[in-house]
């Protein structure tokens, strides 16, 4: 079992809709939680960060925790065509000095 | 506030050379963690630094090493380099202390070919 898991996509949604990312992972102690956005040729871009239960909204992204499933996800609503791009799941293990991320799922958002 | 930077942003080498990429982290955050980043395997922790101190190392062999100085700035270290470590090797540096610690901010990377 991966640490950090993620569909790898590619998800496909049409301009306006909203697009749902799912990620599991493995370590129950994780307490630091983050959604990356990755473009093509680009670095890593930190656009959320969840530390506990519930929903955290920030815009048009919504990120979701639910630690006794160990469940995140990310929603994007009204999503645009620069919305785009690979979308790495991260977590935080136990011990707070080492970041696992996802292998990525990528987003198609055609106009 | 400059965002993190990294040297060389691109480099070309041969197998059994070995390379030293560095990274400069944001002003006032003082731990550094670097990753490598390829198609197949996604981005993979190398290892995290605070305080000149390695607190934490992924699953690479002992020639990738790495080090952090007073001034918070790293190094990592790649010898007798295989053409499986061609890949583009990220910097992140996080601020420590705050309740936002562990949001890490990646620099634009050091893409490295091997030949």
């Amino acid at each position: 079992q991966k640490e950090v898991e993620q569909n790898s996509g590619p998800l496909s949604v049409p301009e306006g809709a909203i697009a749902s990312l799912n990620c599991t992972y493995s370590d129950r102690g994780s307490q630091s939680f983050f959604w990356y956005r990755q473009y093509s040729g680009k670095s890593p871009e930190l656009i959320m960060s969840i530390y506990s239960n519930g929903d955290k909204e920030d815009g048009r992204f919504t990120a979701q925790l639910n630690k006794a499933s160990q469940y995140v996800s990310l929603l994007i609503r009204d999503s645009q065509p620069s919305d785009s791009a690979t979308y790495l799941c991260a977590v935080v293990n136990t011990g707070g000095f080492k970041t696992i991320f996802g292998a990525g799922t990528r987003l198609f958002v055609k106009a | 506030k400059a965002g993190v930077t990294q040297t060389p942003r691109y480099l070309i080498k041969t197998r059994g050379q070995q390379v030293t990429l560095s990274c400069s982290p944001i002003s006032g955050h003082r731990s550094v963690s670097w990753y490598q980043q390829t198609p197949g395997q996604g981005l993979q922790f190398l290892f995290e630094y605070f305080s000149e101190t390695q607190r934490n190392k992924g699953n690479f062999p002992g020639r990738f090493s790495g080090r952090q100085f007073s001034n918070s700035r790293s190094e990592m270290n790649v010898s007798t380099l295989e053409l499986g470590d061609s890949a583009l090797y990220l910097c992140a540096s996080t601020v420590v202390g705050l309740a936002t610690s562990n949001e890490q901010f990646f620099g634009p990377g050091t893409r490295l070919t091997v030949l």
